[in-house]
């Protein structure tokens, strides 16, 4: 079975706080990618990776960075959490144009 | 650069009649489209795919879209729907000078009246 692991399934934070979410994936997928998905919003792109030590900022990357150590571990990192960053967070991986693979997502919310 | 739009943030179907998700696209060359499903507190399944070959693309569970370049459309069908069918369906686009990264609609929740 294909496995993407979120580090956590939910999570609560204080405003201020560094946050690192972690993402791994055991496919040997080049391609990585964070999304935050919102009510009414969709899921909207917040980083991705081809490989490492390589990032691209999505739609939204203002308030995060990512970092890709590693070809399997794919980490979003939220510098100094704000309340307008409590959402669903997803990690997903792909090869080349086929389908995405995703983990089950971690809810963040930050008080 | 691409973006996609669905038409309806919420469905609403009787089981056994027909499903139709609407779904409008813009890419400046040709893109690959896909749609994905979200059943409540599951993650997300790819249904389909279109990566220009056949035009109209099956997918799983009856489910089919069908690619449409002159209207910019891929809108996804299905003939009879069941009540299993409610989730969250999202519309997604991607583009080979986006680097494949895929933009996600704003998704479509349907609703299944027994």
């Amino acid at each position: 079975d294909v496995k993407v692991t979120q580090s956590s399934r939910y999570l609560v934070k204080r405003t201020g706080e560094k946050v690192f979410l972690e993402c791994v994936q055991d496919m040997d997928h080049e391609n990585m990618f964070w999304y935050r998905q919102d009510p009414g919003l969709g899921l909207r792109l917040i980083y991705f990776s081809y490989d490492v030590k390589m990032k691209e900022k999505g739609d939204i990357p203002e308030g995060y960075s990512v970092s890709r150590e590693k070809k399997e571990r794919f980490s979003l990192i939220l510098e100094s959490a704000s309340t307008n960053q409590t959402s669903m967070y997803l990690c997903a991986h792909r090869e080349g144009n086929e389908k995405l693979f995703f983990g089950s997502g971690t809810q963040l919310s930050v008080l | 650069a691409q973006s996609v739009t669905q038409l309806d943030s919420h469905v609403s179907v009787s089981e056994g009649t027909p499903v139709l998700l609407r779904c409008n696209y813009s890419s400046s060359y040709s893109p690959s489209l896909f749609w994905y499903v979200q059943h409540p507190n599951k993650g997300l399944q790819l249904l389909l795919k279109y990566t220009s070959a056949a035009t109209l693309v099956k997918g799983i569970n009856g489910f089919e879209a069908e690619f449409k370049k002159s209207e910019t459309s891929f809108h996804l069908t299905k003939p009879s729907a069941h009540m299993s069918d409610a989730a969250e369906y999202f519309c997604v686009v991607s583009d080979a000078l986006g680097g494949g990264k895929l933009i996600f609609g704003q998704g479509t929740e349907l609703s299944v009246k027994p």
